[in-house]
């Protein structure tokens, strides 16, 4: 069953400090990866898409990795800042069909405290 | 910034109401999609579109119906709203390159009492 899979499911961290969130899949065959950024109340914005050949790719503070051998991938937030506290959401597409089939994870609550 | 609107952002409606959720984007993208989700939950694709004249139910069952007459209008439509309706409806939308990035509208939050 194609699914995917965030850790943890909640986070709370000081300003200023670092944290890295998780996301393992099981969707096969893969296309990308994709991460969004969801402040509450509001719709999911891109952070990041990676593709099978990437590794690691950066948006300012946030570095997304992709391990595709262990289909993990993770998000490293740099020096958080309080616009920082919101959901984070992992997207993994499938391969083979015109739709190009979305999984969604749950994502990770996080909160940034002064 | 995404040019992709939805309103209402928030509708309190009585059950047996008829509501239209209204999507618009000016990017001329030819897919978009409608989701729901509920808190701690992940997205559910419930209609999507791939242009105009065409509409395709998703993975979750839904009693709404969508239409698309124009390119860059993609309205949800509920003619008999129900208690179990009551949930975020996220509009999106993506064009044919690559990757076809997901850009989403800001959610129309709907309660039915």
């Amino acid at each position: 069953k194609n699914q995917v899979e965030q850790s943890p499911q909640s986070l709370i961290i000081l300003e200023g400090k670092n944290c890295t969130l998780q996301c393992n899949y099981t969707v096969s065959p893969f296309s990308n990866l994709r991460w969004y950024k969801q402040d509450t109340g509001r719709g999911p914005v891109s952070l990041t898409i990676m593709t099978f050949s990437e590794n690691t790719k950066s948006n300012g503070r946030y570095t997304a990795t992709l391990d595709a051998d262990t289909k993990q991938s993770s998000l490293h937030i740099t020096a958080s800042q309080l616009s920082d506290s919101a959901s984070y959401i992992c997207v993994v597409s499938d391969r083979g069909s015109t739709l190009g089939r979305l999984y969604f994870g749950r994502g990770t609550q996080l909160t940034v405290w002064p | 910034e995404a040019d992709i609107y939805q309103t209402p952002r928030y509708l309190v409606i009585g059950t047996g109401k008829k509501i239209t959720l209204e999507c618009s984007q000016t990017m001329g993208h030819d897919k978009m999609y409608w989701y729901q989700q509920d808190p701690g939950m992940e997205l559910h694709l419930i209609h999507y579109s791939y242009g105009v004249n065409s509409t395709e139910k998703g993975d979750l069952s839904s009693e709404s119906t969508v239409s698309r007459i124009r390119t860059e209008h993609f309205p949800l439509t509920l003619e008999s709203a129900r208690p179990s309706h009551t949930s975020q409806y996220l509009c999106a939308s993506s064009d044919r390159s690559g990757t076809g990035e997901l850009f989403f509208g800001e959610g129309s939050r709907l309660t039915v009492l």
